[in-house]
């Protein structure tokens, strides 16, 4: 079975400063999806970017990148020029991309409280 | 708005009571994922259903059971409840499929109480 792990449980950071959120997995497929969802306080989960494992581009939305090192099955998620709206819950999740059993379930790491300082 | 929505928003009940969690995917997906996040437990897959036919379970308690119905919406029954059950439980639906990359896209979630 596949598990995430998110080793910080909270992170904090200065408005307009760099903050970068570790995430690790194991799994022993080759191919799979990576995710990190912000959860705010309204509590919605929303996806802020992903990540297919066969390709080797670190993926990138706006200010959020990732650095994702297959070998070494870490993928952590950088925030570049942090606002206050970034404040969140922030999950690593994975999915596999082989829908064993037909399943597309993402499973989650315990996730990482983000507070951002003014 | 993800277009995914969930009713009730909260539920406040007693232990050993029965209470129905509903949800309606976004228009087209035919995949409906029943997820529990709670304080101890995290965020952890329950069950999946695709197009009326269940497809996956997760660490679902036999207390618990779930159907999608002819219009796709779903339903998460949970009974004999435990204070333990007291989580936000969320649904999330995608277009679903066996292979590719699609987005599940959440609800808002139910937040459910046992006191």
């Amino acid at each position: 079975a596949q598990t995430v792990t998110q080793s910080q449980p909270e992170m904090s950071v200065q408005e307009a400063e760099t903050v970068t959120l570790s995430c690790t997995y194991d799994t022993s497929e080759s191919d799979y999806y990576l995710f990190w969802y912000k959860q705010p306080p309204s509590r919605q989960m929303i996806l802020v970017i992903r990540q297919e494992a066969y390709k080797q581009q670190n993926a990138t939305e706006n200010r959020f990148s990732v650095n994702f090192q297959k070998a070494a099955k870490s993928f952590s998620l950088k925030i570049s020029d942090s606002q206050l709206g970034d404040a969140a819950m922030y999950f690593c999740a994975y999915r596999s991309a082989i829908t064993q059993g037909g399943s597309e379930k993402l499973v989650f790491g315990k996730g990482t409280k983000l507070t951002v300082n003014p | 708005d993800s277009g995914v929505t969930q009713t009730p928003k909260h539920l406040i009940t007693a232990t050993g009571q029965r209470v129905t969690l509903r949800c309606s995917p976004r228009s087209g997906d035919l995949s409906v994922y029943w997820y529990q996040q709670s304080l101890d437990q995290g965020l952890q897959f329950l069950i999946q259903y695709y197009n009326g036919e269940e497809r996956a379970k997760g660490n679902i308690l036999e207390r618990f059971s779930a159907q999608q119905f002819p219009d796709l919406h779903s339903e998460l029954n949970l009974s004999s409840l435990e204070l333990g059950d007291s989580a936000l439980y969320f649904c999330a639906s995608s277009v679903g499929g066996t292979s590719g990359y699609y987005e599940q896209y959440f609800g808002p979630g139910t937040r459910l109480t046992v006191t």
